[in-house]
């Protein structure tokens, strides 16, 4: 696949752990804050998303919180399996301009040790 | 996955030639866009439509344009290629009024030598 990362910052959690993953996003203004995982040779996949007004949401295996006056988003992941190494990214996500289209951070590579 | 193919998937092509990437769709989702993807960089956005024969610039469009002469086909031109234009290329799809959850394709590697 290809090459997403060169530099990215990776977390390596072993199989069974709980896995978070941080993110700094700029713009104070987004509706939506959105995880997106990337595994190799792929093209992103949605995973979960939360509205700027929450501060907490939950899906299944997945937590995200979100943190507005520092803001700093997470993923957690509960239980990591295999399946879960790929990238991440956090994405801002904003209604109100035309194009409805997603800004995306830089990654975290998460690594998942059998 | 909306049924998004690209194609096509791997090209390699030479500084100055013309490149057209296409994206196609099954889900007559009204947005299309293009994204790029480099090393130590999220996706960028290039360009996106909101329907037939609307499209907008996105921030780093400079170097390519794009069309769109039916719902489910949204072609990006290069229209002569540098190596800075080598990357990864992205399509996604957004249906509107069903959640924040954009589609994407699953890519094409661009390498312009």
């Amino acid at each position: 696949g290809e090459s997403v990362g060169l530099h990215l910052p990776t977390l390596s959690v072993q199989e069974g752990d709980n896995s978070i993953i941080n993110c700094a996003y700029s713009n104070s203004a987004s509706d939506y804050f959105i995880w997106y995982k990337q595994e190799s040779g792929k093209g992103p996949q949605f995973i979960i998303d939360i509205r700027s007004n929450m501060d907490k949401r939950q899906g299944q295996r997945v937590t995200v919180l979100l943190n507005k006056t520092v803001k700093h988003l997470s993923l957690q992941i509960a239980a990591t399996q295999p399946g879960d190494s790929a990238v991440y990214f956090c994405v801002e996500f904003s209604l109100d301009t035309g194009r409805r289209a997603l800004t995306f951070g830089s990654g975290t590579r998460l690594q998942v040790q059998p | 996955d909306a049924g998004i193919t690209q194609s096509p998937r791997h090209k390699v092509t030479e500084t100055g030639t013309p490149v057209t990437l296409r994206c196609h769709q099954t889900e007559n989702h009204r947005y299309m866009y293009w994204y790029r993807q480099d090393p130590g960089h999220g996706l960028r956005l290039i360009h996106y439509s909101y329907g037939v024969k609307d499209t907008d610039k996105g921030e780093v469009s400079d170097g390519y344009s794009v069309s769109r002469s039916k719902t489910e086909d949204f072609l990006l031109t290069l229209e002569s290629a540098t190596s800075s234009q080598t990357s990864v290329y992205f399509c996604a799809t957004f249906p509107t009024g069903q959640g924040n959850e954009q589609f994407f394709g699953p890519g094409t590697r661009l390498t312009v030598l």
